[in-house]
Protein backbone atom coordinates (compact mmCIF):
# COMPACT_ATOMS: atom_id res chain seq x y z
CA UNK A 1 0.00 0.00 0.00
CA UNK A 2 0.80 3.67 -0.28
CA UNK A 3 3.87 5.10 2.67
CA UNK A 4 4.31 8.67 2.74
CA UNK A 5 7.11 10.12 4.48
CA UNK A 6 7.72 13.48 5.78
CA UNK A 7 10.29 16.02 6.41
CA UNK A 8 11.32 17.87 9.03
CA UNK A 9 9.16 16.56 12.07
CA UNK A 10 9.98 20.06 12.86
CA UNK A 11 10.88 23.64 11.19
CA UNK A 12 11.56 26.62 13.22
CA UNK A 13 12.03 30.07 10.99
CA UNK A 14 11.70 33.64 11.35
CA UNK A 15 8.94 36.07 10.55
CA UNK A 16 9.43 36.74 7.03
CA UNK A 17 11.30 34.08 6.23
CA UNK A 18 10.28 31.05 4.03
CA UNK A 19 9.56 27.04 5.04
CA UNK A 20 9.92 23.98 2.91
CA UNK A 21 7.92 20.94 3.73
CA UNK A 22 9.03 18.02 1.70
CA UNK A 23 6.84 14.83 1.47
CA UNK A 24 7.78 11.34 -0.74
CA UNK A 25 5.18 8.69 -1.44
CA UNK A 26 5.73 5.13 -3.22
CA UNK A 27 2.69 4.51 -5.05
CA UNK A 28 2.91 5.46 -8.79
CA UNK A 29 -1.26 5.40 -8.79
CA UNK A 30 -1.39 7.97 -6.31
CA UNK A 31 -3.05 11.26 -8.10
CA UNK A 32 -4.52 13.50 -5.59
CA UNK A 33 -1.80 15.51 -2.88
CA UNK A 34 -2.95 17.46 -0.62
CA UNK A 35 -2.17 19.44 2.49
CA UNK A 36 -3.65 20.36 5.71
CA UNK A 37 -2.88 22.59 8.28
CA UNK A 38 -4.09 21.57 12.01
CA UNK A 39 -3.60 23.95 15.09
CA UNK A 40 -3.26 22.26 18.62
CA UNK A 41 -7.02 20.60 19.56
CA UNK A 42 -7.88 21.24 15.94
CA UNK A 43 -9.38 19.82 13.08
CA UNK A 44 -7.07 19.65 10.18
CA UNK A 45 -8.00 22.35 7.20
CA UNK A 46 -6.89 21.65 3.74
CA UNK A 47 -4.52 24.87 2.53
CA UNK A 48 -3.50 23.76 -1.14
CA UNK A 49 -3.49 20.39 -3.34
CA UNK A 50 -2.45 19.71 -6.36
CA UNK A 51 -3.44 16.62 -8.91
CA UNK A 52 -0.86 14.33 -10.70
CA UNK A 53 -1.40 16.41 -13.88
CA UNK A 54 -0.34 19.93 -12.87
CA UNK A 55 3.69 20.06 -11.31
CA UNK A 56 3.04 23.22 -9.27
CA UNK A 57 0.13 25.65 -7.76
CA UNK A 58 0.55 29.00 -5.60
CA UNK A 59 -2.28 30.78 -3.63
CA UNK A 60 -0.63 33.98 -2.56
CA UNK A 61 1.92 32.45 0.57
CA UNK A 62 1.44 29.23 0.03
CA UNK A 63 2.85 26.96 -3.45
CA UNK A 64 3.09 22.92 -3.64
CA UNK A 65 5.08 21.17 -6.05
CA UNK A 66 4.99 18.02 -7.39
CA UNK A 67 7.73 15.76 -8.98
CA UNK A 68 5.67 12.45 -10.44
CA UNK A 69 9.25 10.77 -11.28
CA UNK A 70 10.71 11.32 -8.04
CA UNK A 71 7.69 10.75 -6.42
CA UNK A 72 7.75 13.66 -4.33
CA UNK A 73 5.67 17.16 -3.11
CA UNK A 74 6.86 19.78 -1.59
CA UNK A 75 4.61 22.92 0.34
CA UNK A 76 6.43 26.34 0.46
CA UNK A 77 5.08 29.05 2.74
CA UNK A 78 6.81 32.71 1.95
CA UNK A 79 6.55 35.47 4.00
CA UNK A 80 5.76 33.27 7.27
CA UNK A 81 4.08 34.90 9.87
CA UNK A 82 3.14 33.71 13.32
CA UNK A 83 -0.24 32.86 12.72
CA UNK A 84 1.68 29.98 10.01
CA UNK A 85 2.48 28.29 13.58
CA UNK A 86 1.03 24.33 13.42
CA UNK A 87 1.29 21.35 12.51
CA UNK A 88 1.38 20.46 8.60
CA UNK A 89 0.59 17.10 6.87
CA UNK A 90 0.87 16.29 3.75
CA UNK A 91 -1.18 13.40 2.36
CA UNK A 92 -1.33 10.88 -0.90
CA UNK A 93 -4.23 9.28 -2.28
CA UNK A 94 -3.90 6.45 -4.51
CA UNK A 95 -6.89 5.76 -6.63
CA UNK A 96 -10.36 7.64 -5.15
CA UNK A 97 -10.46 6.24 -1.75
CA UNK A 98 -8.56 6.81 1.56
CA UNK A 99 -5.57 9.48 2.55
CA UNK A 100 -2.60 8.57 3.36
CA UNK A 101 -0.72 10.86 5.71
CA UNK A 102 2.79 12.05 6.27
CA UNK A 103 4.23 12.26 10.09
CA UNK A 104 3.71 16.06 10.03
CA UNK A 105 5.81 18.86 10.84
CA UNK A 106 5.54 21.24 13.65
CA UNK A 107 6.53 24.58 12.10
CA UNK A 108 7.40 27.58 14.60
CA UNK A 109 7.50 31.03 13.56
CA UNK A 110 9.20 33.46 15.46
CA UNK A 111 8.41 37.04 15.62
CA UNK B 1 -22.20 26.25 10.65
CA UNK B 2 -22.26 24.19 7.29
CA UNK B 3 -19.07 21.66 7.78
CA UNK B 4 -18.87 18.29 9.27
CA UNK B 5 -19.83 17.87 12.50
CA UNK B 6 -19.31 15.77 15.49
CA UNK B 7 -20.35 14.41 18.53
CA UNK B 8 -19.28 14.14 21.29
CA UNK B 9 -16.48 16.59 21.39
CA UNK B 10 -15.29 14.69 23.89
CA UNK B 11 -15.54 11.22 26.19
CA UNK B 12 -14.18 10.12 29.09
CA UNK B 13 -14.47 5.94 29.58
CA UNK B 14 -13.49 3.60 31.83
CA UNK B 15 -12.51 0.08 30.55
CA UNK B 16 -14.39 -2.37 28.72
CA UNK B 17 -17.64 0.33 28.74
CA UNK B 18 -18.71 0.40 24.84
CA UNK B 19 -18.96 4.37 23.18
CA UNK B 20 -20.37 5.56 20.35
CA UNK B 21 -19.39 8.87 18.23
CA UNK B 22 -21.60 10.60 15.56
CA UNK B 23 -20.86 12.34 12.93
CA UNK B 24 -22.79 14.57 10.81
CA UNK B 25 -21.24 15.20 7.41
CA UNK B 26 -21.64 18.28 4.75
CA UNK B 27 -25.22 17.76 3.72
CA UNK B 28 -24.82 16.92 -0.06
CA UNK B 29 -21.55 14.76 0.18
CA UNK B 30 -22.12 11.04 -0.55
CA UNK B 31 -18.47 9.73 0.88
CA UNK B 32 -17.90 9.97 4.16
CA UNK B 33 -14.59 8.75 6.23
CA UNK B 34 -13.08 7.89 9.77
CA UNK B 35 -9.78 8.38 10.17
CA UNK B 36 -8.18 7.97 14.38
CA UNK B 37 -5.62 10.44 15.25
CA UNK B 38 -2.90 9.75 18.08
CA UNK B 39 -0.89 12.17 19.54
CA UNK B 40 2.31 13.11 17.23
CA UNK B 41 0.79 11.37 14.58
CA UNK B 42 -1.27 12.14 10.93
CA UNK B 43 -4.34 10.81 10.83
CA UNK B 44 -4.94 6.72 10.17
CA UNK B 45 -7.67 5.97 7.98
CA UNK B 46 -10.41 3.36 9.51
CA UNK B 47 -13.22 3.40 7.22
CA UNK B 48 -15.38 5.15 4.53
CA UNK B 49 -18.99 5.05 3.13
CA UNK B 50 -20.10 5.79 -0.12
CA UNK B 51 -23.69 6.48 0.48
CA UNK B 52 -24.97 3.96 3.04
CA UNK B 53 -22.80 1.10 1.80
CA UNK B 54 -19.28 0.44 3.89
CA UNK B 55 -16.45 0.56 1.12
CA UNK B 56 -13.44 -0.39 2.68
CA UNK B 57 -12.30 -1.37 6.47
CA UNK B 58 -8.79 -1.11 7.71
CA UNK B 59 -6.53 -3.92 9.23
CA UNK B 60 -6.74 -0.96 12.14
CA UNK B 61 -10.65 -1.42 12.65
CA UNK B 62 -10.77 -4.98 14.55
CA UNK B 63 -13.71 -6.70 15.72
CA UNK B 64 -14.11 -4.43 18.28
CA UNK B 65 -15.30 -1.48 15.83
CA UNK B 66 -18.05 -1.20 14.26
CA UNK B 67 -19.61 2.01 11.69
CA UNK B 68 -22.42 2.43 10.30
CA UNK B 69 -24.79 4.84 8.09
CA UNK B 70 -28.23 3.58 7.99
CA UNK B 71 -29.65 6.38 5.51
CA UNK B 72 -26.37 7.67 3.74
CA UNK B 73 -26.53 10.61 6.05
CA UNK B 74 -24.65 10.72 9.38
CA UNK B 75 -22.69 7.89 10.30
CA UNK B 76 -21.66 6.04 14.01
CA UNK B 77 -18.69 4.50 15.03
CA UNK B 78 -18.83 2.07 17.93
CA UNK B 79 -15.93 1.12 20.14
CA UNK B 80 -16.85 -1.89 22.03
CA UNK B 81 -15.12 -3.51 25.22
CA UNK B 82 -13.13 -0.11 24.82
CA UNK B 83 -9.04 -0.63 25.63
CA UNK B 84 -6.48 1.92 27.14
CA UNK B 85 -4.97 1.66 23.20
CA UNK B 86 -8.01 2.55 21.95
CA UNK B 87 -7.46 6.36 23.29
CA UNK B 88 -7.35 9.07 20.52
CA UNK B 89 -9.01 11.29 18.37
CA UNK B 90 -11.17 10.42 16.05
CA UNK B 91 -12.28 12.22 12.94
CA UNK B 92 -14.91 12.01 10.64
CA UNK B 93 -14.33 13.79 7.21
CA UNK B 94 -16.63 13.88 4.12
CA UNK B 95 -16.30 14.34 0.12
CA UNK B 96 -18.00 14.59 -2.59
CA UNK B 97 -17.45 11.34 -4.91
CA UNK B 98 -17.49 13.90 -8.85
CA UNK B 99 -15.30 16.99 -7.29
CA UNK B 100 -12.07 17.37 -6.79
CA UNK B 101 -11.42 14.58 -4.35
CA UNK B 102 -11.14 17.35 -1.48
CA UNK B 103 -11.83 15.86 2.06
CA UNK B 104 -13.38 17.92 4.60
CA UNK B 105 -12.72 17.04 8.32
CA UNK B 106 -15.33 17.70 11.40
CA UNK B 107 -13.66 18.86 15.06
CA UNK B 108 -13.00 15.35 16.29
CA UNK B 109 -14.13 13.41 19.10
CA UNK B 110 -11.30 12.88 21.78
CA UNK B 111 -11.71 9.48 23.15
CA UNK B 112 -9.91 8.60 27.01
CA UNK B 113 -9.70 5.18 28.04
CA UNK B 114 -8.90 4.95 31.64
Amino acid sequence: GENVEQHPSTLSVQEGDSAVIKCTYSDSASNYFPWYKQELGKRPQLIIDIRSNVGEKKDQRIAVTLNKTAKHFSLHITETQPEDSAVYFCAALPGFQKLVFGTGTRLLVSP
Amino acid sequence: DTGVSQDPRHKITKRGQNVTFRCDPISEHNRLYWYRQTLGQGPEFLTYFQNEAQLEKSRLLSDRFSAERPKGSFSTLEIQRTEQGDSAMYLCASSLVLADNEQFFGPGTRLTVL
